[in-house]
């Protein structure tokens, strides 16, 4: 079974930019989650999406948003790129329902800011 | 406020046992999950503690204590292999939501 997939691995932006990241989970797995890691503050939740609802919610600005497609596949969207914002971001994929909780992780799109 | 708290790095034996401690405080506990992370690798589920007492897997052993805001990954028979990082994160629920938070991680050294 294919693992959990992130596009790009690698991206370089300019402040004030805005990004798309994308994030295929494994196939039947319905929830996607998504997080920023900073080597200064860990791994931070951002969103949690299940069948193309924002099921739940970390504490991040706005200009960080995602969606969710029918096919599961998520997208997480940051607006107006900040230097703060470069960071290795992960997504999570799990089956998203109860006494399932075991997520697997991509291997991250790694973000910088210039 | 929510925080958890665990050590920064550790350094065991090749063979020893390691215990990684955590505690937290959040007001809506719902399950306290150990993930085990590489350098430059994504993380991997470790294990899920959602009532008190001991899960047991393998090698590895966790333990909660929900009324003490208490966790520990337990490491048996070390391997260099289990150099990486251990992040405890518990899930918090607020309002029918839930948040995931994560300590900065413990790094752990295995030495020959």
């Amino acid at each position: 079974k294919a693992g959990v997939t992130q596009t790009p691995r690698y991206l370089i932006k300019t402040r004030g930019q805005q990004v798309t990241l994308s994030c295929s989970p494994i196939s039947g797995h319905r929830s996607v989650s998504w997080y920023q890691q900073t080597p200064g503050q860990g791994l931070q939740f951002l969103f949690e999406y299940f069948s193309e609802t924002q099921r739940n919610k970390g504490n991040f600005p706005g200009r960080f948003s995602g969606r969710q497609f029918s096919n599961s596949r998520s997208e997480m969207n940051v607006s107006t790129l900040e230097l703060g914002d470069s960071a290795l971001y992960l997504c999570a994929s799990s089956p998203g329902i109860t006494g399932e909780v075991e997520a697997f992780f991509g291997q991250g799109t790694r973000l910088t800011v210039v | 406020g929510q925080n958890i708290d665990q050590p920064t790095e550790m350094t065991a034996t090749e063979g020893a046992i390691v215990q990684i401690n955590c505690t937290y405080q959040t007001s809506g506990f719902n399950g306290l999950f150990w993930y085990q992370q590489h350098a430059g690798e994504a993380p991997t589920f470790l294990s899920y503690n959602v009532l008190d007492g001991l899960e047991e897997k393998g090698r590895f052993s966790s333990f909660l204590s929900r009324s003490k805001g208490y966790s520990y990954l337990l490491l048996k028979e070390l391997q260099m292999k289990d150099s990486a990082s251990y992040l405890c994160a518990v899930r918090d629920s607020n309002s029918g939501t839930y948040k995931y938070i994560f300590g900065t991680g413990t790094r752990l050294k295995v030495l020959a």
